[in-house]
Formats: C-alpha cells, structure tokens, sequence
C-alpha cells in the first residue's frame, strides 16, 4: 500500500460540475501539497496545509490531521481545469528530511 | 512562471553514458530536491540538499549525485545509465529549512536512455 493514495485516478466532468478529488495517507506529516500538472510536465503548486482548509478562488482544499485525510474541491469547472492533481506530503522528520511523498495523480477532463 | 528553469528540456543518451541536469532556482532558495517522475507515475524523491549540502535522499543509488552552488543553482548527475532512468526529472525549491515554506517547480528534463 502506498503512503501517499488518491482518488478517483480518473474523474471526467462536464464543465460547471462541482469537482472533489481525495487523498489519504499513512505517514505523519509536517504539511500536505495540491499541486497541478499540465501536460509536458510543469508543475505548479495550488496549495500547501498543515490544518484547517484554504480557499483561492474555485478551489478549496482541506485537511483532517486526525482522519489522515484531505480533499481538493473545484466548483464550477471548467475545460482549463483540465490537468493531473496529485496530492504530496512532507515527512515528519526521519532520514529523508524535506522528503515530499506523492500521490500517484488524479487525471481530471473537464468536457465544455 | 515559478521562477525555476530547468535545462535542458529534452535529452536522449544511450545506456552507460553519464548525464548532468541543471536547475536555476530563485535568489534566497536555499533548499532544493530533485524528483524523477516516471511515465504515468508521481514523482519520487532523490534527493534534497540545504545550503549546498545533501541533508536528505530517497531511496536512489549512489550513481545519482547532485551538487548545489551558492548562485541558487544546483545540478543532478547520473553516471552508468540504464534504460529505467528514462523519466522527466524535476527539481524543486524553497526559501529554507521550514516545512511549511511553499514549493516551488520548475518544468523538468524529459531525458530519454536508448
């Protein structure tokens, strides 16, 4: 089992759907990433948490530190959302210091 | 726009032969790693180095090195390549040791081992 382990891996929605991709893990972590990736391989980083929830337009992420569980929300989707969103996790300490866990991705296709 | 480059953005070598990729990050990003990202997977940690020592690796053989110099750039080398290490390589940086600073990407090497 992986440490770091998402859902769906495949999520196609029509565009104005409200969107939610989740993402669970097994380690203790010092903070938890949503990230974008756009096809040819940049990455950008949407959100990083240590609690609570975050807000940056149509997105939302949140985390339960307890449930070891976070989610990502899109609402009102749109085709330019289209992308892999993967979920990764810093380590608490340990050997691997600074050491970011990922997810294996979410592929999202939103249709116009 | 991150303001990380990587370079170059696309490589081809033959298997055995050694291999440099470059990563520029920001002024004041004193902490950088290096992530492979096979096809179709997420990434996986090689290694993080802080104020241009290694203070983390993954779980990568010795044949992956990396070095980090004081003008915010840092290399990857990979020496005796095998045809695994096809991958997008990717290189991340941040301001400095906390867990909580953002992480910043740039836009990878796609190197491709024949």
């Amino acid at each position: 089992k992986n440490e770091v382990e998402q859902s769906p891996q495949n999520l196609t929605a029509q565009e104005g759907e409200f969107i939610t991709i989740n993402c669970s893990y097994s380690v203790g972590i010092s903070a938890l990433h949503w990230l974008q990736q756009h096809p040819g391989g940049g990455i950008v980083s949407l959100f990083m948490l240590s609690s609570g929830k975050k807000k940056h337009g149509r997105l939302i992420a949140t985390i339960n530190i307890q449930e070891k569980h976070s989610s990502l929300h899109i609402t009102a989707s749109h085709p330019r959302d289209s992308a892999v969103y993967i979920c990764a996790v810093r380590s608490a300490g340990g050997t691997s210091y600074g050491k970011l866990t990922f997810g294996q991705g979410t592929i999202l296709t939103v249709h116009p | 726009e991150t303001g990380v480059t990587q370079s170059p953005t696309h490589l081809i070598k033959t298997r055995g032969q050694q291999v440099t990729l470059r990563c520029s990050s920001q002024s004041g990003h004193n902490t950088v790693s290096w992530y492979q990202q096979a096809l179709g997977q997420g990434p996986q940690f090689i290694f993080q180095y802080y104020r241009e020592e290694e203070n983390g690796r993954g779980n990568f053989p010795p044949r992956f090195s990396g070095l980090q110099f004081p003008n915010y750039s840092s290399e990857l080398n990979v020496n005796a390549l095998e045809l695994d290490d096809s991958a997008l390589y990717l290189c991340a940086s941040r301001t400095g040791g906390k867990d909580t600073d953002t992480q910043y990407f740039g836009p990878g090497t796609r190197l491709t081992v024949l």
